[in-house]
C-alpha cells in the first residue's frame, strides 16, 4: 500500500518538553510538508521540503525544526519554544512543487501539553 | 492573515439537497483552486480543482463554480448523502510559489437522513 503513515496517532506532552512526530511516505515523492490545524482555523504551513538535506520555513515556523536526510522521511520536532502547541498535525507529500502536484496528507497526529 | 476567506463556518442539509460552500480570495496571482474533504480524526483528501481559465469543473455529484471578476468560487454538492457529511477546506495557490496552499477555515457539513 502506498500512503503516508504519521505516527504517534495521539501524543501527550508535558510543558517543556521537545517531542517528535514522525512522517513516512512511500509514494517517491520528492517534497514533503507539515501543517498544523487548529479548530475553526484551517490549516497553517509549518515547514516544507523540496528535497532531500533542503526545507524552507512556512507561515509559522516558530517553535519548530525539522530535518530532511531521507526522501521518505521528514519528522518534526515540536520545542518548548512553541508557545501554543497543542494542536493537530497533519504531514503531507507531493511529487513535486508544481501547483497540480495535488499534496496527499496522512491520517495526522494529535498533540496534547498538559 | 487569511488569504482565502471560506463561508458558511457550518452547514446542514438535508438528503437529497444541494450542499454549497463559498470562498473569496484577494490576491489575483493565485492560479489553482483545490477542494478538501476532510472526515474526523484524518488528513484532508483532494475532492476537486479547477483553474481560473474554466468557469465550472464537475466530478459526479460535486461541483466547483469560478467567477474570476469577482474573485470567488463555490462548491456545489448536489443530491448530498449522509455520507458527505465533514469538514470541506477550499484552498489556493499561486503558481509561482508552488507550495503554499493558502486554505480558508473550513465548512463543516452535516447531512441529515
Amino acid at each position: 500500500d502506498g500512503g503516508i503513515t504519521q505516527s504517534p496517532k495521539y501524543l501527550f506532552r508535558k510543558e517543556g518538553q521537545n517531542v517528535t512526530l514522525s512522517c513516512e511516505q512511500n509514494l517517491n515523492h520528492d517534497a514533503m510538508y507539515w501543517y498544523r490545524q487548529d479548530p475553526g482555523q484551517g490549516l497553517r504551513l509549518i515547514y516544507y521540503s523540496q528535497i532531500v538535506n533542503d526545507f524552507q520555513k512556512g507561515d509559522i515556523a516558530e517553535g519548530y525544526s525539522v530535518s530532511r536526510e531521507k526522501k521518505e522521511s521528514f519528522p518534526l520536532t515540536v520545542t518548548s519554544a512553541q508557545k501554543n502547541p497543542t494542536a493537530f498535525y497533519l504531514c503531507a507529500s507531493s511529487m513535486g512543487l508544481a501547483d497540480t502536484d495535488t499534496q496527499y496528507f496522512g491520517p495526522g497526529t494529535r498533540l496534547t501539553v498538559l | 492573515q487569511q488569504q482565502v476567506k471560506q463561508s458558511p463556518q457550518s452547514l446542514i442539509v438535508q438528503k437529497g439537497g444541494i450542499s454549497i460552500i463559498n470562498c473569496a480570495y484577494e490576491n489575483t496571482a493565485f492560479d489553482y483552486f483545490p477542494w478538501y474533504q476532510q472526515f474526523p480524526g484524518k488528513g484532508p483528501a483532494l475532492l476537486i480543482a479547477i483553474r481560473p481559465d474554466v468557469s465550472e469543473k464537475k466530478e459526479g455529484r460535486f461541483t466547483i463554480s469560478f467567477n474570476k471578476s469577482a474573485k470567488q468560487f463555490s462548491l456545489h454538492i448536489m443530491d448530498s448523502q449522509p455520507g458527505d457529511s465533514a469538514t470541506y477546506f477550499c484552498a489556493a495557490l499561486e503558481g509561482n510559489s508552488g507550495y503554499a496552499l493558502n486554505f480558508g477555515k473550513g465548512t463543516s457539513l452535516l447531512v441529515t437522513p
